[in-house]
This record gives C-alpha cells, structure tokens and sequence, in this order.
C-alpha cells in the first residue's frame, strides 16, 4: 500500500539555522503531496502542497518541491524561528484513497533562541 | 469562523471501559473524517462521513469501535471497551464537498489512554 517515511527526530537547531526534514512516498498512483504542522496545544495545520511532479509549495518560508524521479517531498526552511518549533507531517493522497490522507509518522522540530 | 473542535481534550480510562470521543466540525463542512495516532506513529485515517453517511470506514480497526453522525452535523466515535492498544490521539477533520482534498481542517485531537 502507499506509505510515507520521514526522517526520524527530534530535531533540535539554534534559531536563523536552516532546516531539511527529509520525506520520501511509495504510491501507486499520482499523489498530491503535503506538508502539515501541529504546533503545541493545536491542531493540525495545511503548511504546504504540491500536486504534480516538479512543482514547489511554499508557505511562511518553507519549501518543498516534488520529485517524482526520487519520490521525495523534503521540507526547507533557510532560516527557522522559535516560533517554527513544532511537530511536522508529511502526507499523501491519491484517487486510491479517495480523500482521505496517508501521513508520515511525524518529526517534532525544537527551535532553542 | 470557529474551527474544528474536538471534546474531550484528554481522556483516561481503564481497559474495558468505554469511551466516547466527540467532533464538531467547522460549519457547513459536510465531510467528516476521523485519524488516530497511536504511540507517536503514523496518523492513520479511520474514517470519512459525507454528511450522515459513512463513505469509506475502512480505516476502522475493529468492531469495538463505532462512529456516528447522527443529522450530519457533529460525530462521536465510541470504543467499547476500550483495549491497551487503543491509546493515541484522535484527530477530527472537515472539508465542504466541493473543495478539493487539500482542505481539511483537521481539531486539536483528543488523547486517549488506556491504563
């Protein structure tokens, strides 16, 4: 089935340091693919999308473009805040699944000041 | 506009007990889904409403668990009764029919432990 993987954390970075969380897919279709955040005490939050191969979504200075070559959908940020510090999802859906989500396990982002 | 909220925040229950989780959905979202996290995994969908009806429940683990949503609006998913291995965090989301899968709103979830 499709599946998602992220790179394990916790990850810890000093604020103004730059950011990858590596995520890579396994769909049997055309995925459409996201990044979603949960900051403390909140639900989760649309960050970012793509939905074809090659685009890049963009939100609050994160980035993430989809290549299906290395059907990977990595997460940057050239310069993260304290307030970035969080837990991040990377997901998938495609017309397997009709609308529903498959998620990442999820990496939690510590930002010390 | 209020988001989706989810009530209780916390529950804590021993096995065997039943527990019952509830979701209210933004208003006028007629697609209802509910996601759980079990022991910092995954998020794995459990299922999706399309207002009363249920569209696809085949994220459900079991028949211990059942979910409602009863005149389309909020939902409540029960486990009954309630195992171990059902400890997590329940997510609830909603999106409106005629916008694209990209917009789930997704509740602050609710933790489950099973002691």
């Amino acid at each position: 089935g499709d599946s998602v993987t992220q790179m394990e954390g916790p990850v810890t970075l000093s604020e103004e340091a730059f950011l990858t969380i590596n995520c890579t897919y396994t769909a049997t279709g055309y995925p459409s693919l996201f990044w979603y955040v949960q900051y403390p005490g909140e639900g989760l939050q649309l960050l970012l999308k793509a939905t074809k191969a090659d685009d890049k979504g963009s939100n609050k200075g994160f980035e993430a473009t989809y290549r299906k070559e290395t059907t990977s959908f990595h997460l940057e940020k050239g310069s993260v805040q304290v307030s970035d510090s969080a837990v991040y999802f990377c997901a998938l859906t495609t017309a397997n699944y009709g609308q529903n989500f498959v998620f990442g396990p999820g990496t939690r982002l510590s930002v010390l000041p | 506009e209020a988001g989706v909220t989810q009530f209780p925040s916390h529950s804590v229950i021993e096995k065997g007990q039943t527990v019952t989780l509830r979701c209210d959905p933004i208003s006028g979202h007629d697609n209802l889904y509910w996601y759980r996290r079990v022991m910092g995994k995954e998020i794995k969908f459990l299922l999706h409403f399309v207002k009363e009806s249920k569209q696809d429940e085949s994220g459900m683990p079991n028949n211990r668990f059942l979910a409602e949503r009863t005149g389309g609006t909020y939902s409540t998913l029960k486990v009954q009764p309630a195992e171990l291995e059902d400890s997590g965090v329940y997510f609830c989301a909603s999106s409106r029919l005629d916008i694209g899968t990209d917009t789930q709103y997704f509740g602050p979830g609710t933790r489950l432990t099973v002691l």
